[in-house]
């Protein structure tokens, strides 16, 4: 089984500057994928970014880049030059392979403040 | 851009109701996924639909619930008795195949659910 762990409940940072959000994951497989959505006040989840686990490139998608080190199971997000459209809850999740389920962490409320 | 559209956006119901929540997934895509977040809570699994037959189920889906994909577009998620906990957001999503293309899960904007 997946588990998927965010330990920062909450976050908030200055727009234009930069902030890095927190995951964790566990699994004995050593073929998976992981991801960040984002959900706004509207409730739509949106992907932000993916990352295969077999690829030891970080993922980089605009602003946003991953810092994956798969050793430590650790997957955190960092979002450059905040901006307060980027108030959301951020959700890390995971996924064995294609057409498996999505396990998520808990998700982080981040908000960036003018 | 292709996208998953749910109905209704909002549903009332009362407890013991059945009520059937509809998807209509990204065209060219062949998994179907139904998850549910309760307020303030994480997003669950619930099923996942392939070549016209479950391939995967969480243990919260029991037997109040069913999924079924009638037609060649709709997708959807039926409770046969409601319960005051299953009040939540329902979301659907739908994916392709990872030969080469994207295997990434992509959202519909929910259904939330109240029961009463």
């Amino acid at each position: 089984a997946q588990t998927v762990t965010q330990s920062q409940p909450e976050m908030s940072v200055q727009e234009a500057e930069t902030v890095t959000l927190s995951c964790t994951y566990d699994t004995s497989e050593n073929n998976y994928y992981l991801f960040w959505y984002k959900q706004p006040p509207s409730r739509q989840m949106i992907l932000v970014i993916r990352q295969e686990a077999y690829k030891q490139q970080n993922a980089t998608e605009n602003r946003f880049s991953v810092n994956f080190q798969k050793a430590a199971k650790s997957f955190s997000l960092k979002i450059s030059d905040s901006q307060l459209g980027d108030t959301a809850m951020y959700f890390c999740a995971s996924c064995l392979f294609s057409g498996s389920r999505l396990t998520f962490g808990e998700g982080t409320q981040l908000t960036v403040n003018p | 851009e292709p996208e998953v559209t749910q109905t209704p956006s909002h549903q009332v119901t009362q407890m013991g109701q059945e009520v059937i929540l509809r998807c209509v997934p990204i065209s060219n895509h062949l998994y179907f996924y139904w998850y549910r977040q309760i307020l303030g809570q994480k997003v669950e699994f619930l099923v996942s639909f392939y070549n016209n037959e479950i391939s995967e189920k969480s243990e919260i889906f029991d037997d109040q619930f069913s999924v079924e994909r009638p037609d060649g577009s709709n997708f959807t998620l039926k409770i046969r008795s409601t319960k005051l906990e299953d009040s939540a957001m329902y979301f659907c999503a739908s994916s392709g195949v990872a030969s080469g293309g994207p295997y990434e899960q992509y959202f519909g904007p929910g259904t939330r659910l109240t029961v009463t």
